[in-house]
């Protein structure tokens, strides 16, 4: 079942900040962020993990509530190269992973 | 290091004929996936596997095979190719053990006509 994302598109200028969240019907024991530019493939920005061990990219945070299944994305003084459309999902299992539909930023100079 | 690799890039396929897509990774990765990507949709798992000789079916299997030889091949078959097929795929591997990163390669854009 796919965690549901929101908002579903956000328009930034640069420098703004934007917030983009994940909830799950499911329990959740970690999340993964990727983020995909248009035409190209999905890149990792980060995993959260139980306990709040995150891994990944260093300009980006993001928080993760066990109890109410859902993560947050926190994107500060945003860049055009943070155009985008951000995937989150539950953690992997055999390496599978599984997304939401996505929440498309736009940067605008 | 070239990551994961994915061809064709682009295809067009007629209803009906059969291909593969081609991925190879070059990380030593266990585990290997399939993914297609429709407008609107996110990626949907289609088959993976957690090692040579290890395959198993994801979310959207119909009309697709797969098998794993080796450690850095996972070919996905079209058995026998139809409109609804026509889609971006991606190719993605990882380490064992789980909550790693997840490499994907550039996609192959099919189109069934």
């Amino acid at each position: 079942q796919q965690p549901v994302q929101s908002p579903q598109a956000v328009i930034l200028r640069e420098g703004e900040d934007a917030v983009i969240n994940c909830s799950s019907s499911k329990a959740l024991y970690s999340v993964h962020w990727y983020r995909q530019k248009h035409g190209e493939a999905p890149v990792f920005l980060m995993i959260l993990l139980k306990g709040g061990e995150q891994k990944g990219h260093e300009k980006i945070s993001a928080s993760f509530n066990e109890k109410k299944q859902q993560s947050s994305l926190y994107l500060t003084a945003s860049q055009l190269s943070y155009s985008g459309t951000y995937f989150c999902g539950p953690g992997t299992s055999y390496g599978k992973l599984t997304f939401g539909q996505g929440t498309i930023l736009t940067v605008h100079p | 290091n070239a990551g994961v690799t994915q061809t064709p890039k682009f295809q067009v396929l007629k209803t009906g004929q059969s291909m593969t897509l081609q991925c190879a990774q070059d990380m030593n990765h266990e585990y290997m996936s399939w993914y297609r990507q429709d407008p609107g949709m996110g990626l949907r798992l289609i088959h993976y596997s957690v090692g040579a000789g290890i395959t198993d079916q994801g979310e959207v299997p119909n009309g697709y095979n797969v098998s794993r030889s080796t450690t850095e091949d996972f070919p996905l078959r079209l058995l026998s190719a139809a409109p609804s097929q026509t889609s971006v795929y991606f190719c993605a591997s990882s380490y064992r053990p789980e909550n790693t990163e997840a490499f994907f390669g550039q996609g192959t854009r099919l189109t069934v006509v």
